[in-house]
């Protein structure tokens, strides 16, 4: 069963806070993603990975960076966060199959993220 | 570029009812569609694909390319249905998904 863990479910941080967001997945998938969840928005994708050390921009990247320096850890990073940034923020992974192949994306619980 | 539209935020049908959630896309290529659902305090998991053409807890889906559609159907809504729905894209040779906006399903007892 794969799991997806975040490191946080709930985070409080103040505005100019630099703000790290962990995720670890546990079956040796090659991609990763990143994702902010908000009423009204839907899931929107900021960044995501595949492979170690590979990152790729999505659609709301500013703001916002990632590491991936082993293959079953992913982070998100805040360099300085602001209100604007206070939402759910999903991990997810999924197994690099045959190009544009039906591999099932598996998500973590969600890290809400609160910037006073 | 890709969009995925669901045009119900929210939904409300009594149990027993026949269920729809509606989802349109607009893609130049060959999507892969997706249904994702997460019910209360659970994370975000796959219902059913496309390509499997298979029924998931009732629920069934087929991708219309005439229409561009995939809408959610279920003929008898359960109360355990009741959840917040996520329509999702992946373009062709793409490893990401593109979600729309989701439609919060509510079932009625």
């Amino acid at each position: 069963d794969v799991k997806v863990t975040q490191s946080s479910r709930y985070l409080v941080k103040r505005t100019g806070e630099k703000v790290f967001l962990e995720c670890v997945q546990d079956m040796d998938h090659e991609n990763m993603f990143w994702y902010r969840q908000d009423p009204g928005l839907g899931l929107r994708l900021i960044y995501f990975s595949y492979d170690v050390k590979m990152k790729e921009k999505g659609d709301i990247p500013e703001g916002y960076s990632v590491s991936r320096e082993k293959k079953e850890r992913f982070s998100l990073i805040l360099e300085s966060a602001s209100t604007n940034q206070t939402s759910m923020y999903l991990c997810a992974s999924r197994v690099m199959g045959l190009a544009g192949g039906s591999n099932e994306q598996f998500f973590g619980p969600g890290t809400r993220l609160t910037v006073l | 570029a890709q969009r995925v539209t669901q045009p119900e935020k929210l939904l409300s049908v009594f149990k027993g009812a026949p269920v729809e959630l509606k989802c349109n896309y607009s893609y130049s290529g060959s999507p892969e569609l997706f249904w994702y659902v997460q019910y209360s305090r659970q994370r975000l998991q796959l219902l059913l694909r496309h390509i499997s053409r298979e029924s998931i807890k009732g629920f069934t889906a087929d991708l219309n390319k005439g229409e561009t559609s995939f809408h959610l159907k279920k003929p008898f809504a359960q109360e355990e249905d009741s959840a917040m729905y996520y329509c999702a894209l992946r373009k062709a040779g793409a490893n990401n998904l593109f979600f729309g906006t989701g439609t919060r399903l509510t079932v009625i007892p």
